[in-house]
């Protein structure tokens, strides 16, 4: 039973343009959220985290959103650079349990 | 430089022979895990230590063992009774007793011949 979802297993974006990841969960005692970047071959980088408390968490290009009511968070990275191709997981926790991740998106960021 | 270094970083292995994929952190960290990558699965748990000497299993622990013995140290044996053993292997550890952000190895890829 996946209790974390990310829906669409690939995204592609033009260079410069908005990149937007989607996360869904099933679990509301969830409580702790982070996502993820992946290159191939290696082993995930911790991207940006956001707590339930909060909605909105910002790091740069990067920016967390979550919607309680929805169980949905979702990342956005603005302006999206060649770099910024790589798998990207959704992971979650409750009460600093252990973390369940998603599937991954397989993003492209096109010239 | 603190990491986590996995070893060997590819492996081939016959069918009914156990495996040893090592894992070690110089982060001071005392919770310690071991994920499978599969194309289109995400990360599933495998096993996880949250302190020396004691590990719990994962979701998808069948055929797979571990060892807690020091702090730096986490092992994993693919053992012949796992079955379909190719994968992408991941440790992380945590420098919380829960999970918080997981630090990632580089990943050890098996491959069953």
């Amino acid at each position: 039973d996946q209790q974390v979802k990310q829906n669409s297993p690939s995204l592609s974006v033009q260079e410069g343009r908005i990149s937007i990841l989607n996360c869904d969960y099933t679990n509301s005692m969830f409580d702790y959220f982070l996502w993820y970047k992946k290159y191939p071959a290696e082993g995930p980088t911790f991207l940006i985290s956001i707590s339930s408390i909060k909605d909105k968490n910002e790091d740069g290009r990067f920016t967390v959103f979550l919607n309680k009511s929805a169980k949905h968070l979702s990342l956005h990275i603005v302006p999206s650079q060649p770099g910024d191709s790589a798998v990207y997981f959704c992971a979650a926790s409750a009460n600093w349990g252990k973390l369940q991740f998603g599937a991954g998106t397989q993003v492209v960021v096109t010239p | 430089d603190g990491g986590i270094t996995q070893s060997p970083k590819y492996l081939f292995r016959k069918e009914g022979q156990n495996v040893t994929l090592s894992c070690e952190q110089n982060l001071n960290h005392d919770a310690m895990y071991w994920y499978r990558q599969d194309p289109g699965q995400g990360l599933r748990l495998i096993y996880y230590s949250q302190i020396v000497n004691d590990f719990q299993k994962g979701d998808i622990a069948e055929g797979y063992s571990v060892s807690r013995e020091k702090k730096e140290s986490f092992p994993l044996t693919v053992t012949s009774a796992q079955k379909n053993p190719t994968a992408f292997y991941l440790c992380a550890s945590s420098g919380l007793a829960g999970a918080g952000e997981l630090f990632f190895g580089e990943g050890s890829r098996l491959t069953v011949l």
